[in-house]
């Protein structure tokens, strides 16, 4: 089952834009993850939102969370080439807390 | 260094010959899972388990089985693989059990496999 739809699907901008991605789900959660996958390798976590926090920082990501309208957003500032990657948010499990759902990614490209 | 180490990374084989794709963490982790990621829908769990002889169904979990013997080993067997498993294949590991959504999970490189 999918939990967490991002939005859009793919994403092309210039170096030093800002990027925004954007996470979608359909349950209640108690937390939010997104992940980094640079192209043939494993996810890596980037940052973790609890459902009582609003925002949260790390270095040049920002990541907001509304519970009222199951969404969160992902914004990278400035970015650069190597930020070229897929994004994936990743929720709690309503029938479990021993699974996460992860969405089917954003595909970020940022030319030089 | 921590890491989730799979093995092998690239296989090209035939149906109904039985493969074997290992996974190893070295962090002491009592959760591990394992996922399958197709073009389209994102990364799905096949199985997973919360420690060592602890495992569970995921959301694709036939045609699959698991073992966890030992802490640092969640190996994933396909006993008769067939064409639909074609898929790239992440284990992933987190420290502890409970409430894995406040977790960060550790993802190995993948496992790309062509069933033929």
């Amino acid at each position: 089952s999918q939990q967490g739809e991002e939005d859009p699907q793919a994403l092309s901008i210039q170096e030093g834009e800002n990027a925004t991605m954007n996470c979608s789900y359909k349950t209640s959660i108690n937390n939010l993850q997104w992940y980094r996958q640079n192209s043939g390798r494993g996810l890596v976590h980037l940052i973790l939102i609890r459902s009582n926090e609003r925002e949260k920082h790390s270095g040049r990501l920002r990541v907001t969370l509304d519970t009222s309208k199951k969404s969160s957003s992902l914004l990278i500032t400035a970015s650069r080439a190597a930020d070229t990657a897929s994004y994936f948010c990743a929720t709690d499990a309503e029938d479990s807390s021993y699974k996460l759902i992860f969405g089917s990614g954003t595909r970020l490209l940022v030319r030089p | 260094e921590a890491q989730v180490t799979q093995n092998p990374r690239y296989l090209i084989t035939v149906t109904g010959k039985k493969l074997t794709v290992t996974c190893s963490q070295n962090m002491n982790h009592e959760y591990m899972s394992w996922y399958r990621q197709d073009p389209g829908l994102g990364l799905r769990q096949i199985y997973y388990s919360m420690n060592v002889e602890v495992t569970d169904k995921g959301d694709v979990p036939e045609g699959y089985k698991v073992s966890r013997k030992e802490k640092r080993n969640f190996p994933l067997i396909l006993e008769s693989p067939s064409p639909n498993q074609t898929s790239l294949y992440f284990c992933a590991s987190s420290l502890v059990s409970q409430n894995v959504g406040n977790q960060p999970q550790h993802f190995g490189d993948g496992t790309r496999l062509s069933i033929l």
